[in-house]
């Protein structure tokens, strides 16, 4: 059975760099994984995507290893803004399976 | 552009009583979605449409859970003789489902959701 799992919390404080890791069995050979960010009453936004090693755009960073079986979002300098809870996204066996979520808290 | 809209925002009913929830995609999607999303938790797949191909229904929890998408674009999600249990935000997600060489690159764009309380 497919099982993605996050740390289910993390707190920061302003202008630190923020890691969140995702473990993943299961995912499928060709498929990407991608990270949301969701703030309270909203739907997920898209973060970044990647296959594997390493991408970079203008909000973070995604690392994933040569085995894909993990992958871990930076997040460089975050602010308060940043608070949210921020999902990971794979596909295993051509079901779309979320992680359960890890709630990040910016501290002052 | 117009992002993904759902309606209604939020949806009382009672116990026993039948819902739609609608999906208005982005358009030119190929690909919609379906998720739910309990109180305090993270999102649970129900069903995706791909084009004109039969619907991926795997994750509908039971047979009172059904989904159309007519025409290629509008979805309307449907539960009958709602359940308390069946109270959470209801999700949908539009994408173009791009398929490319060696991999699936598939950026869902996430609606704000519909609230379901079953009294």
């Amino acid at each position: 059975l497919a099982k993605t799992t996050q740390p289910i919390s993390m707190d920061s404080y302003e202008g630190q760099e923020v890691n969140i890791t995702c473990s993943h069995n299961n995912i499928a050979t060709n498929d990407y994984i991608t990270w949301y960010q969701q703030f309270p009453s909203q739907g997920p936004r898209f973060i970044i995507q990647g296959y594997k090693t390493k991408v970079t755009n203008e909000v973070a960073s995604l690392f994933i290893p040569a085995d894909r079986k993990s992958s871990t979002l930076s997040l460089p300098r975050v602010s308060l803004s940043d608070t949210a809870v921020y999902y990971c996204l794979s596909m295993g066996a051509y079901k779309y399976i979320f992680g359960t979520g890890t709630r990040l808290k910016v501290l002052a | 552009g117009a992002g993904v809209s759902q309606s209604p925002s939020n949806k009382v009913t009672e116990k026993g009583k039948d819902v739609e929830l609608r999906c208005d995609p982005i358009s030119g999607h190929t690909a919609l979605y379906w998720y739910r999303q309990s109180l305090g938790q993270g999102l649970e797949f129900l069903i995706y449409f791909q084009g004109n191909s039969a619907p991926d229904k795997s994750g509908l929890p039971s047979d009172r859970f059904s989904a159309e998408r007519t025409g290629g674009s509008v979805s309307t999600l449907t539960i009958q003789r709602t359940q308390q249990e069946d109270s959470a935000v209801y999700l949908c997600a539009s994408s173009l489902r791009i398929r490319l060489g060696s991999g699936a690159e598939d950026t869902q764009y996430f609606g704000p959701g519909t609230r379901l309380t079953v009294l």
